[in-house]
């Protein structure tokens, strides 16, 4: 089983309001990723988990709060967003991060975000 | 400076046929992955094939094969008879070290393929 799911599959927020999206992979997968992504680009990694620690936060602003639960399960926490924070944001993991080995990534289906 | 270049911002290609996506890499380090992934328009980006630095030999997984160049650093990816669900963006990626000791991908700007009946 290769699933890496997310909820939920849409989000309309307003910019006071504060809201929470999910990931959840049952691969046993150490490596956690959140990435957001803007119609038309690339996905922008903002943060990495290694064995449910925070690792890697590409200057992402506090407004986005990110959390590990346990091995399993990613949370992205959101508060005050703007509306240039619309966007696909997309949960992945791997086997690990830290390993000179190289491993695939698996992606969930997205949140698509809008805020208004 | 851009790691991962993929210079055909959209390709066409009647159905049936082969059609090769062009990717450049720049790295120092020795032992590397590449990626390829596919992300239609529903948004998933789905896992297509993956080549480490010191395989001897190109990768393949059903209809997609990866001509590996490692001198040149090219990693292009092949899709031989192609279908319409082969409609999407693809993205080549690559794993790469940071000073963190974490490792992350980084994706280039994709290509993106209309596959005509």
């Amino acid at each position: 089983d290769t699933e890496v799911t997310q909820t939920p599959k849409h989000l309309v927020m307003g910019m006071t309001n504060k809201k929470s999206l999910k990931c959840e992979q049952h691969m046993g997968h150490r490596a956690m990723y959140w990435y957001k992504q803007k119609a038309k680009k690339p996905p922008e990694l903002m943060f990495v988990y290694s064995y449910e620690k925070l690792s890697i936060n590409e200057s992402v602003p506090s407004r986005f709060s990110p959390e590990c639960p346990n091995s399993s399960l990613l949370n992205l926490h959101l508060h005050a967003l703007q509306p240039e924070d619309s966007a696909l944001y997309l949960c992945a993991s791997s086997q690990d991060s830290l390993s000179v080995a190289t491993y695939e990534q698996y992606f969930g289906p997205g949140t698509r975000l809008t805020v208004t | 400076a851009q790691k991962i270049t993929q210079t055909q911002p959209g390709m066409f290609v009647q159905e049936k046929e082969a059609v090769t996506l062009d990717c450049t890499y720049d790295t120092s380090d020795q032992s590397y992955g590449l990626f390829w992934y596919k992300q239609p328009s529903s948004g998933e980006m789905i896992f297509l094939i993956y080549q480490g630095s010191y395989d001897e030999q190109n990768a393949t997984e059903g209809r997609y094969s990866l001509n590996f160049q490692k001198a040149r650093k090219s990693a292009n990816l092949v899709i031989s008879a192609s279908q319409l669900g082969d409609s999407a963006m693809y993205f080549c990626a690559m794993r790469e070290g940071t000073t963190s000791g974490t490792y992350k991908y980084i994706f280039g700007t994709g290509t993106r393929l209309k596959v005509l009946a």
